[in-house]
Formats: C-alpha cells, sequence, structure tokens
C-alpha cells in the first residue's frame, strides 16, 4: 500500500516569505508527528496530532510555525516569516495510534535563502 | 528531559563483516522504547530494530541484534554480516511508554560498507 507522502520534495524560498508543507499520512492511521532534521543532526520533534487536534505542540519552536490537520487526515506544517534558520528537512511520520511504529515520509527539504 | 547520544559521526566496515553502532541514552522513567532507525542517502527512514525496556531479552531482526544494558543506559546495534545495502545513517531513538509518544533522537552515525 502507500506509504506516507510529503509535498513539496523540495521547497526554495525567500526570507520573510510564508510556506506550506503538505504530509499524507497512511490511510487510517490516526497519529501523524513533524519532526525537523538539520543537515547533520537527527530528527527533532515538532507537533502530533491524534485525530483532528494536535496533543503535543511543545516543539514548535515559536509561534511562526503551525500545523492543521482538519480532517484528521492530511496535515499541514505552515511556516510564517519564514528565516534562513528555518532551513531543514521536515520529516512528517503516522502510526496506527500513539503506542505503534511510526512510519516516516520522504521529507520536504526547505531551503530559505 | 530524555537525552540520546551516538558519540561515533562515523564507522566504517568491511562487506561480511560486523560491526557494532554505539547510542546511551539518560532518562529517569522506568519503563520506555528503544529504536535504531536506517536513513539512506537520499530515502526515508526506515525502522530497524525496537526494544522494550521491560524485557531483558535482546531484540534481535535477522542481520540485526542489539546489546540493550539497561542499568548502564547502553543501547548498541550489531548488524552482521554487513552488506552494501547497509549503507545508511543509523539513528538510535527514545520514546517513553506513556502517553508522550514522540521519538527522541541521537545525532546519528554515518556507516560505510567497503566491498
Amino acid at each position: 500500500g502507500a506509504g506516507v507522502s510529503q509535498t513539496p520534495s523540495n521547497k526554495v524560498t525567500e526570507k520573510g516569505k510564508y510556506v506550506e508543507l503538505r504530509c499524507d499520512p497512511i490511510s487510517g492511521h490516526t497519529a501523524l508527528y513533524w519532526y525537523r532534521q538539520s543537515l547533520g543532526q537527527g530528527p527533532e520533534f515538532l507537533i502530533y496530532f491524534q485525530g483532528t487536534g494536535a496533543a503535543d505542540d511543545s516543539g514548535l519552536p515559536n509561534d511562526r510555525f503551525f500545523a492543521v490537520r482538519p480532517e484528521g487526515s492530511v496535515s499541514t506544517l505552515k511556516i510564517q516569516r519564514t528565516e534562513r534558520g528555518d532551513s531543514a528537512m521536515y520529516l512528517c511520520a503516522s502510526s496506527p495510534g500513539q503506542y505503534n511504529e511510526q512510519f516516516f515520509g520522504p521529507g520536504t527539504r526547505l531551503t530559505v535563502l | 528531559a530524555q537525552t540520546v547520544t551516538q558519540s561515533q559521526p562515523e564507522m566504517s566496515v568491511q562487506e561480511a563483516e560486523t560491526v557494532t553502532l554505539s547510542c546511551t541514552y539518560d532518562t529517569s522513567e522506568s519503563d520506555y522504547y528503544l529504536f535504531w532507525y536506517k536513513q539512506p542517502p537520499s530515502r526515508q527512514m526506515i525502522l530497524v530494530i525496537r526494544q522494550e525496556a521491560y524485557k531483558q531479552q535482546n531484540a534481535t531482526e535477522n542481520r540485526f541484534s542489539v546489546n540493550f544494558q539497561k542499568a548502564a543506559k547502553s543501547f548498541s546495534l550489531k548488524i552482521s554480516d554487513s552488506q552494501l545495502g547497509d549503507a545508511a545513517m543509523y539513528f538510535c531513538a527514545y520514546r517513553s511508554a506513556g502517553a508522550n509518544s514522540k521519538l527522541t533522537f541521537g545525532k546519528g552515525i554515518t556507516l560505510s560498507v567497503r566491498p
């Protein structure tokens, strides 16, 4: 079956712009996670959804970052007023439930010029 | 807060040989899960092996096995009969057994396999 997909695969933007990154989880997976992976580092947790609600958003670095999952399936990570330090790989993962294995998508590489 | 440390940035192994990747972690929790993930170049992360902290027996998955030392907070991955396809970044990760299901990752280690 289809795995987790993320679009776009690459996004180049200018400092100060707004970007949206999309994650399509595996069908039926209720839990969805966003992570950010800087070059040479391990992924860092951003936010976790259980269904439509954000169960844990403690990893969002500041109020420029926001994520939604309005119908409990697709999720969008939104970054306002992008900064060069936001450049990273953004990974999405989904799982059947919060205690199950997380399946990762291929990521969106964001570059802020 | 939990932390995961992978102190070796790179390792190399000859094809068909065995290699061990190290990981230590810190936590005040008694029940948790530990994972090794593989991230091949330009490909998505996949789960290699998982260990429940309450289990004394070390997990194994074909050529992959772990050495879990709970008291020492150590969780190493052994890859036997290394193959060229094993070349990737490997991440050690921690997850609480409670309601907080986020993964905490180490910095990763780049494994190269020499033919």
